[in-house]
């Protein structure tokens, strides 16, 4: 069964970091990149973060840049983000979601196929 | 980066056409054939409905259809039934720093 299971969510404390795993299934991890995507309590989607499928290239949004840090595991088939020096702005749904592009590497995005059902993380005192 | 906009909520009867229309500039959605369309239900995942500004995945309905003009991205969704009652984001590449962007959103009432 192709899935990607998201965990790690969770209530943390202003200031402090949290690491979140995406566990995949049912299809080649290493060919494809892969993305992490919010969604603020009641708002739209937001873009967060994209690994490339080797691992050499990412990008970020620019609200998390130095502080968020996306990272894979190929031997675990495992997506990860860790996030530190959280603020209230940064509780949502994270979802990971998949990359169509095979073996190949860009900013290009052309769309995200595969979508886990998502972590939630509240950050408050 | 600003989100595409999209209207707020779009709503019609069943068995009726509706648009979504999805509006940017000219790098990201007037620049590149990367719009995608995305159906949400309350509580759960996104899901990929139109990719590349007008193909479907295997198992999306033909109901769905998109459409660009230029810097502009229309979802159309055809014979409209309840379970189509969902919201509906669109996304795109663009070029400005961030590469990826999603639209605000549009909630749909049928």
């Amino acid at each position: 069964q192709v899935q990607l299971v998201e965990s790690g969510g969770g209530v943390v404390q202003p200031g402090r970091s949290l690491r979140l795993s995406c566990a995949a299934s049912g299809f080649t991890f290493n060919t494809r990149g892969m993305h992490w995507v919010r969604q603020a309590p009641g708002k739209g989607l937001e873009w967060v973060a994209f690994i490339s499928y080797e691992g050499s290239k990412k990008y970020y949004v620019d609200s998390v840049k130095g502080r968020f840090s996306i990272s894979r595991d190929s031997s675990k088939s495992t997506l990860y983000l860790q996030m530190d020096r959280l603020t209230p702005e940064d509780t949502a749904v994270y979802y990971c979601a998949r990359d169509p592009r095979i073996f190949l590497i860009g900013s290009a995005i052309p769309y995200l196929d595969l979508w886990g059902q998502g972590t939630l993380v509240t950050v408050s005192s | 980066q600003s989100a595409l906009t999209q209207p707020a909520s779009v709503s019609g009867s069943p068995g009726q056409s509706i648009t979504i229309s999805c509006t940017g500039a000219n790098i990201d959605v007037g620049d590149y054939k990367y719009v995608s369309w995305y159906q949400q239900y309350p509580g759960k995942a996104p899901r990929l409905l139109i990719y590349e500004v007008s193909n479907r995945p295997s198992g999306i309905s033909n109901r769905f259809s998109g459409s660009t003009s230029d810097n502009t991205a229309s979802l159309t969704i055809s014979g409209l039934r309840t379970e189509d009652e969902a919201d509906y984001y669109c996304g795109s590449y663009t070029s400005s720093g961030t590469p990826y962007v999603f639209g605000s959103g549009t909630k749909v009432t049928v």
